[in-house]
This record gives structure tokens, C-alpha cells and sequence, in this order.
């Protein structure tokens, strides 16, 4: 998978704006991606899922758009709140010799001003 | 919360020394993967453990392994441990190998001096 250095590419949005984070996957075989949320010091929350023959994919405050033609997903947070500050993963699962591994993109630091 | 936990939270070791580290999964079910975060890194995929057995493996050493128990929780072990081993650990748990949610622990913070 692909890593990063110490610096996270950051997102600063005020408090009640919507946040659109990116992410690009690197396995045209994939066929299962989700989004976590990690706060400091803690584990990996999940947010949302899709699977490869959705486009879209609504929960609460939150969608997931995938695009498999460039190897793109999208989260998109609606009313982004102060709560909602964290580092945002995308994973696809992949199954290379490897299992069903979850490969991790690089992260996405979310801020969110007041 | 996810019902997956991880001891212990912290860990100190030095150079060369052996460690284990438990993981108990959410109650049904019945697969437990293990990953490596680096500071400012994503999760790095270890093994991954399906009724037993290692179902997948990542691109680590051999001096990393694991057990998975008949209640499917789970152990890593790293053996020889190195400076660069000094990381978050993570279990995740799931109910079958593929295309299902992973829910992680909190993770146990390893530093070897």
C-alpha cells in the first residue's frame, strides 16, 4: 500500500460546511472499499462501505462515491461538525496472495474550525 | 465501540526481546486480521487469521507471528524485536474473510528502545 511521511494532507472546513475528502485506490480487482475515522490514540472507526457495483452510498451525514474508471472514492460529510475532526482512511479489500487484506490509502487530517 | 480489545495498551521493550500481544474479537465473529501503524502512516496489513489458520499474509518477517485460539481470539508475536518495530498494533475483527467490515481495537502501542 501506499504510505506517507509525517505530513498528512489536511482539510480545515467551519463548523456546519460539507467536507469532501479523496482518496485513489490502486487494485482494479477490488471489489469492497470503506472509509475509517481514526482519532488520536485510538483504532480505526468505520464510517461507511460499498461495494464495486454501487456508484453511491448514503448513511447518516455521509456518502461514499466510487468512481472505478479513474480508481476513485470520495467521502462526502455534510454539516461537518467539531466531532468529525480526525484522520480519515480509505481501504479496499484486496485478495492478492496476501488474503483479504485491507490496503490503506493515505490519510486525510480533517479539521474542523468553529 | 466495536466489542474488539487489545491488551496490553502500552508496551516498552528493548532491542532483542520478544513480545506478545492479545486481541479478543467481536462476539460472532470468526476472523481476526492483524496491522502495523507507523506513526503518520496508514495501517500496515500483518496476517490475517480465519478458524485458525493464516488465511493471508502481509510483506513482514517471519519473526512476526500469530495463533488464533478455538474462541478465535488472537496473539501476535514478534520475536528480536527492532527499533523499527515501534509502532500501533491493531486487530480487527470480522465475520468471514472477504468483503465483510473489519472493526478494530484500540490498538496496543509498542516502543522498543
Amino acid at each position: 500500500g501506499e504510505s506517507v511521511g509525517l505530513h498528512l494532507p489536511t482539510l480545515s472546513v467551519q463548523e456546519g460546511d460539507n467536507s469532501i475528502i479523496n482518496c485513489a485506490y490502486s487494485n482494479s480487482a477490488s471489489d469492497y472499499f470503506i472509509w475509517y475515522k481514526q482519532e488520536s490514540g485510538k483504532g480505526p472507526q468505520f464510517i461507511i462501505d460499498i461495494r464495486s457495483n454501487m456508484d453511491k452510498r448514503q448513511g447518516q451525514r455521509v456518502t461514499v462515491l466510487l468512481n472505478k474508471t479513474v480508481k476513485h472514492l470520495s467521502l462526502q460529510i455534510a454539516a461537518t461538525q467539531p466531532g468529525d475532526s480526525a484522520v480519515y482512511f480509505c481501504a479496499e479489500n484486496l485478495r492478492p496472495n496476501s488474503g483479504y487484506a485491507l490496503n490503506f490509502g493515505k490519510g486525510t487530517s480533517l479539521l474542523v474550525t468553529p | 465501540e466495536t466489542g474488539v480489545t487489545q491488551s496490553p495498551t502500552h508496551l516498552i521493550k528493548t532491542r532483542g526481546q520478544q513480545v506478545t500481544l492479545r486481541c479478543s474479537s467481536q462476539s460472532g465473529h470468526n476472523t481476526v486480521s492483524w496491522y502495523q501503524q507507523a506513526l503518520g502512516q496508514g495501517p500496515q496489513f500483518i496476517f490475517q487469521y480465519y478458524r485458525e489458520e493464516e488465511n493471508g499474509r502481509g510483506n513482514f518477517p517471519p519473526r512476526f507471528s500469530g495463533l488464533q485460539f478455538p474462541n478465535y481470539s488472537s496473539e501476535l508475536n514478534v520475536n528480536a524485536l527492532e527499533l523499527d518495530d515501534s509502532a500501533l498494533y491493531l486487530c480487527a475483527s470480522s465475520s468471514g474473510t472477504s468483503g465483510t467490515t473489519q472493526y478494530f481495537g484500540p490498538g496496543t502501542r509498542l516502543l522498543v528502545l
